[in-house]
């Protein structure tokens, strides 16, 4: 079953202005790791945190992990139009079966 | 380094038509590799993965069939396609730390 579901949905913001995504899981995790999908395109892997990590920098992208709370939040700064995409959390359970779970997606729409 | 090849990119096939999406990786060796289908805009629904050649694992009961030849190879399959079948359908590769995706397939079943 998918572990991560991403909320919001949608997200529309202005060039410049930073984007945020979250991401809930429900069981323990080894890691998190959040993925970019351009349109029409293969995921790309983002950035990977792990469970004993609170908080990871790669560029632009902040990603944050609360196991307390089974929760992960994605912070794009100063968007571009070029991160227009979806993006995708995935979980690898601790329990699980070597596979990762994926999240529904959340669509970022950056307007120049 | 690592590369993934999937082919063809776009695909339209006739109701009943069979179908074969291709998946190759180069720069490894057993690797573990997995078939998705994205529905527009939706998430990623696990077809197939396998640790090695020929073991397949299904993990949805469907039209669809996968095998494995060689080491690197990854084969889809469907003997007469379904409506339903449309989709994008990505291969990847990879292990707990991480996948590396196909550019995807967009087949659409008319």
């Amino acid at each position: 079953s998918q572990q991560g579901e991403e909320d919001p949905q949608a997200l529309s913001i202005q060039e410049g202005e930073n984007a945020t995504m979250n991401c809930s899981y429900k069981t323990s995790i080894n890691n998190l790791q959040w993925y970019r999908q351009n349109s029409g395109r293969g995921l790309v892997h983002l950035i990977l945190i792990r469970s004993n990590e609170r908080e990871k920098h790669s560029g632009r992208l902040r990603v944050t992990l609360d196991t307390s709370k089974k929760s992960s939040s994605l912070l794009i700064t100063a968007s571009r139009a070029a991160d227009t995409a979806s993006y995708f959390c995935a979980t690898d359970p601790y329990y699980g079966n070597n596979r990762l779970a994926f999240g529904k997606g959340n669509q970022v729409v950056v307007i120049p | 380094s690592q590369t993934i090849h999937q082919w063809p990119a776009t695909l339209v096939q006739p109701v009943g038509s069979p179908l074969s999406l291709e998946c190759t990786v180069e720069g490894t060796s057993n690797p573990n590799l997995y078939w998705y289908r994205q529905a527009a805009g939706r998430g990623l629904q696990l077809l197939f993965y396998s640790v090695g050649i020929g073991q397949i694992s299904s993990e949805v009961p469907q039209n669809l069939s996968a095998s494995r030849p060689q080491d690197r190879q990854f084969i889809l399959s469907s003997k007469k396609l379904l409506l339903s079948d449309s989709g994008f359908y990505l291969c990847a590769w990879g292990g707990t730390y991480g996948y590396t995706f196909g550019s995807g397939t967009r087949l659409t079943v008319v």
